[in-house]
């Protein structure tokens, strides 16, 4: 099946440093999304995008969506010890509405302060 | 404001017993899933709804039943739990149509014994 390449698996940073992750596919897609999940919860929505090369920020967080619709990143700055958690991008396969999502392992981010 | 609320969120099973999960979802989504979470997997779509007395397999459907008698509701049944079942359980849902993002629920830890 489809598959998303999430990077890093891990990342260690100090508080205040700027964060990069990524994902890319084989395949093309219409919607890209970007979940943090916290210690016993479920991930909660922190950016969705919907067109090629759109970017789209939420307070410290942005993300953008590829051109080629195969890849997005999501870029935090200034870190704070609040943003400890498992990032998740997701992705719809192009022309498949109301199908579900398919999901890159996951990001583990941790900050020291 | 409740959204996805799972049930229940913990449970210890012995190999061969059977149970039910119960998703309940207040937004009147349309669409509703399942998926479990293995460390370093990242989420795996078990099977999904696109609608009341419809169901459809995902990426690991075995072992698996599901059902959606009712809109609101969307259960997940393991006839003869197996050891491999030991996972957390997420149940999203989603409105019908492009450009919807899936809300997550807290998740159910069920362990295998």
């Amino acid at each position: 099946g489809q598959q998303l390449n999430q990077s890093p698996q891990s990342m260690f940073i100090q508080e205040g440093e700027d964060v990069s992750m990524n994902c890319t596919s084989s395949s093309i897609f219409n919607t890209w999304l970007w979940y943090k999940q916290d210690p016993g919860e479920g991930p909660v929505l922190l950016i969705a995008l919907y067109k090629a090369g759109e970017l789209t920020s939420n307070g410290r967080l942005t993300a953008q969506f590829g051109i080629t619709r195969k890849d997005s990143f999501l870029n935090i700055s200034a870190s704070i010890p609040s943003d400890v958690g498992i990032y998740f991008c997701a992705g719809q396969p192009y022309n498949q509405a109301g199908t579900a999502l398919i999901f890159g392992k996951g990001t583990t981010l941790s900050v020291s302060s | 404001n409740a959204g996805v609320t799972q049930t229940p969120k913990f449970r210890v099973l012995k190999t061969g017993q059977s149970m039910t999960l119960l998703c309940a979802q207040d937004m009147n989504h349309e669409y509703m899933y399942w998926y479990r979470q293995d460390p370093g997997m990242g989420l795996r779509l078990i099977h999904y709804s696109v609608g009341e007395g419809t169901t459809a397999k995902g990426e690991v459907p075995d072992g698996y039943n599901v059902s959606r008698l009712k809109k609101q509701n969307f259960l997940l049944g393991l006839e003869s739990a197996a050891p491999s079942q030991t996972s957390v359980y997420f149940c999203a849902s989603t409105r019908a149509g492009l450009r919807q993002p899936q809300h997550f629920g807290d998740g159910t830890r069920l362990s295998i014994l």
